[in-house]
């Protein structure tokens, strides 16, 4: 695997359900960020950790929970969403947190919430 | 508020017509632009970062130029293949590796 990778590509899930989505990144990068993309809306930044220490909430919902066990994983625990969080998760990484750095993204995981 | 708005939403061209994205932007102490380029299905690829007014950066048929106000990404004699949504986004002073997107331009090349 090169790169960063996502899993699942495609998750369905109820209101009461839990899940969670699962970011990879083989680059040897020490960030990493969670974005939404959601139709005809602008990438929105959600969280950002940065040698697995969280530096930024962008105000998300508590059901919305991160997770970052070390700078090679990230993951985004899901439950009690809602239908207006069907979108496009987005997981990036960069060499370290400076403007210098490039993000590098993965696939993003299409998710539906019924 | 930090916001950045891209023009047009959509682009039609015809293959070897060239043509310019726009990017404009309101975020304070601006300290780097970036440009992506995003695939159906897939996520943004990196593509440009310009830090100063008056900096130029190019790769192959795309130029992204930056000034105190706005970014453009020119293509010149664009192929089918470089169709694509094109992002733009920029951080400031404020807000390390916090990037601010603009909602996309949509680029459709036709042979």
């Amino acid at each position: 695997e090169t790169g960063v990778t996502q899993t699942p590509r495609h998750l369905v899930m109820g209101m009461t359900n839990k899940k969670s989505l699962k970011c990879e990144q083989h680059l040897g990068h020490n960030a990493m960020y969670w974005y939404k993309q959601s139709a005809k809306k602008p990438l929105e930044l959600m969280f950002v950790y940065n040698f697995k220490e969280q530096t930024e909430n962008n105000s998300v919902p508590s059901r919305f929970s991160p997770e970052c066990p070390n700078s090679s994983h990230l993951f985004l625990h899901l439950h009690t969403l809602q239908p207006e969080d069907s979108a496009l998760y987005l997981c990036a990484s960069s060499l370290g947190q400076g403007i210098q750095n490039e993000q590098f993204f993965g696939p993003g995981t299409r998710l539906t919430v019924l | 508020e930090d916001q950045v708005t891209q023009s047009p939403e959509a682009l039609r061209l015809q293959e070897g017509e060239s043509s310019s994205l726009n990017c404009s932007y309101t975020v304070s102490g601006l300290r780097g632009l970036f440009w992506y380029r995003q695939d159906p299905g897939k996520g943004p690829e990196f593509l440009f970062t310009l830090y100063s007014a008056g900096e130029e950066k190019e790769k192959e048929r795309l130029k992204a130029t930056l000034t105190k106000k706005e970014s453009f990404l020119h293509i010149t004699a664009p192929k089918p293949e470089d169709s694509a949504t094109y992002l733009c986004a920029g951080t400031s002073s404020g807000n390390t590796g916090k990037l601010i997107f603009g909602q996309g331009t949509t680029l459709q090349v036709k042979p």
